[in-house]
């Protein structure tokens, strides 16, 4: 069974300063999909970010790049001039191909508080 | 246009009262998903509809009961629930392609609360 992996429960960052949320995952298969979800305190799930593990070239979105080791199973968003409104809980999530492919693995999440 | 939209957005209800959670999409995606999520722990997957009809059921109770009347409605029909069964309950939608369904989009979910 796949697992997701967010180490750090809470982290903190100085606003226009840059911050690297953790994320590993395990899985036996070759082929798969990887997202960064954020989640402010608002409810909403907003996806951030995906990474298709075929692709070796890291996704970015802005202010937002991850750094993608499909090797080591490391799954990493760096997150660049932080901004107030970037505080939340950022959820890691997992999704293989194919018939599986409805099912995302999260993490347990990481809460980023930006400080003023 | 990646918006979902849920209704209400809080609900509070009674053992015995039976209510209904509305998800609406207009993005054109085939799959919609229901989750459920309690605080500070990630959503937990309750239904997948693909092309309107039940794919996945995660071994739900029956007192949640899903309905999809068409591709871009879902609707979570709830009846005798338990107070265990507060939570937030999300919505999600996503297109579908030869290798599967691509990212999900969540709408902004239903507070619930079960008195």
């Amino acid at each position: 069974a796949q697992t997701v992996t967010q180490s750090q429960p809470e982290m903190s960052v100085q606003e226009a300063e840059t911050v690297t949320l953790s994320c590993t995952y395990d899985t036996s298969e070759s082929d798969y999909y990887l997202f960064w979800y954020k989640q402010p305190p608002s409810r909403q799930m907003i996806l951030v970010i995906r990474q298709e593990a075929y692709k070796q070239q890291n996704a970015t979105e802005n202010r937002f790049s991850v750094n993608f080791q499909k090797a080591a199973k490391s799954f990493s968003l760096k997150i660049s001039d932080s901004q107030l409104g970037d505080a939340a809980m950022y959820f890691c999530a997992y999704s293989p191909p194919g018939a599986g492919s409805y099912q995302l693995t999260f993490g347990k999440g990481t809460k980023l508080s930006v400080i003023p | 246009d990646t918006e979902v939209t849920q209704t209400p957005k809080h609900l509070v209800m009674g053992m015995t009262n039976k209510k209904s959670l509305k998800c609406e999409q207009h993005m054109g995606h085939r799959a919609m998903y229901w989750y459920k999520q309690k605080a500070k722990k990630p959503p937990e997957l309750m239904f997948v509809y693909s092309y309107e009809k039940l794919s996945i059921n995660e071994s739900v109770p029956s007192r949640f009961s899903p309905e999809c009347p068409n591709s871009s409605l879902l609707n979570l029909h709830l009846h005798a629930l338990q107070p265990e069964d507060s939570a937030l309950y999300l919505c999600a939608s996503s297109a579908l392609g030869l290798a599967g369904a691509h990212e999900q989009y969540f709408g902004p979910g239903t507070r619930l609360t079960v008195t």
